[in-house]
């Protein structure tokens, strides 16, 4: 059964503060990797996709990963109230098959 | 209209009932699926559709019928649900099914009464 662990949270960060989120993955076959943001009522949205080991930046956002330990993290700098949301961490071991771990929930006090 | 779209984006039906969802995305993708994502559980892939052919089924019961009849458009059947089929179903779309991005419909709140 390949699994993709997150801790549920809820995970309080002040505003302004670096909020980390992490995943760990059981498939050493995994490929890519992917995190979504899901607003309450709301669908998944892709907001980072992370294929190689290290580190990759997209504005506030950073997605690390570490293949060898089996983890990877999203990283949002300075955050805001507007990024408080569920993080669905979700990996891929190839054909077709996308697993989606259970979601951090986030909440960014102000 | 853009990326991923949902119809109806609620539905409330009895176990009796006959409806179908369905699913639209204009993105230029060749696969689709359908998710069911129930509280506090993670995303379940149920149905994955790659060129309009059906290429898994994740043993989902046979009261859940998928359809496509084209790269663009899917469809959920659902006949005799029963009350733990309430959930929030989702469509998703991608280039292809080898390690692409996702991208997902604004979901269907389907509660069976």
């Amino acid at each position: 059964q390949k699994e993709v662990e997150q801790n549920s949270g809820p995970l309080s960060v002040p505003e302004g503060a670096i909020a980390s989120l992490n995943c760990t993955y059981s498939d050493r076959g995994s490929q890519s990797f992917f995190w979504y943001r899901q607003y309450s009522g709301k669908s998944p949205e892709l907001i980072m996709f992370i294929y190689s080991n290290g580190d990759k930046e997209d504005g506030r956002f950073t997605a690390q990963l570490n293949k060898a330990s089996q983890y990877v993290s999203l990283l949002i700098r300075d955050s805001q109230p507007s990024d408080s949301a569920t993080y669905l961490c979700a990996v891929s071991g190839g054909y077709q098959k996308v697993t989606f771990g259970i979601g951090t929930k986030l909440q960014v006090i102000p | 209209e853009t990326g991923v779209t949902q119809t109806p984006r609620h539905l409330v039906m009895g176990m009796t009932n006959k409806k179908s969802l369905k699913c639209e995305q204009h993105l230029g993708h060749n696969a689709m699926y359908w998710y069911k994502q129930s509280a506090k559980k993670p995303l379940e892939l149920m149905f994955v559709y790659n060129f309009k052919e059906q290429t898994e089924n994740n043993s989902v019961p046979s009261r859940f019928s998928p359809e496509c009849p084209n790269s663009s458009h899917l469809f959920l059947h659902l006949h005799t649900l029963q009350p733990e089929d309430s959930a929030l179903y989702l469509c998703a779309s991608s280039v292809g099914t080898d390690n692409y991005e996702q991208y997902f419909g604004p979901g269907t709140r389907l509660t069976v009464t």
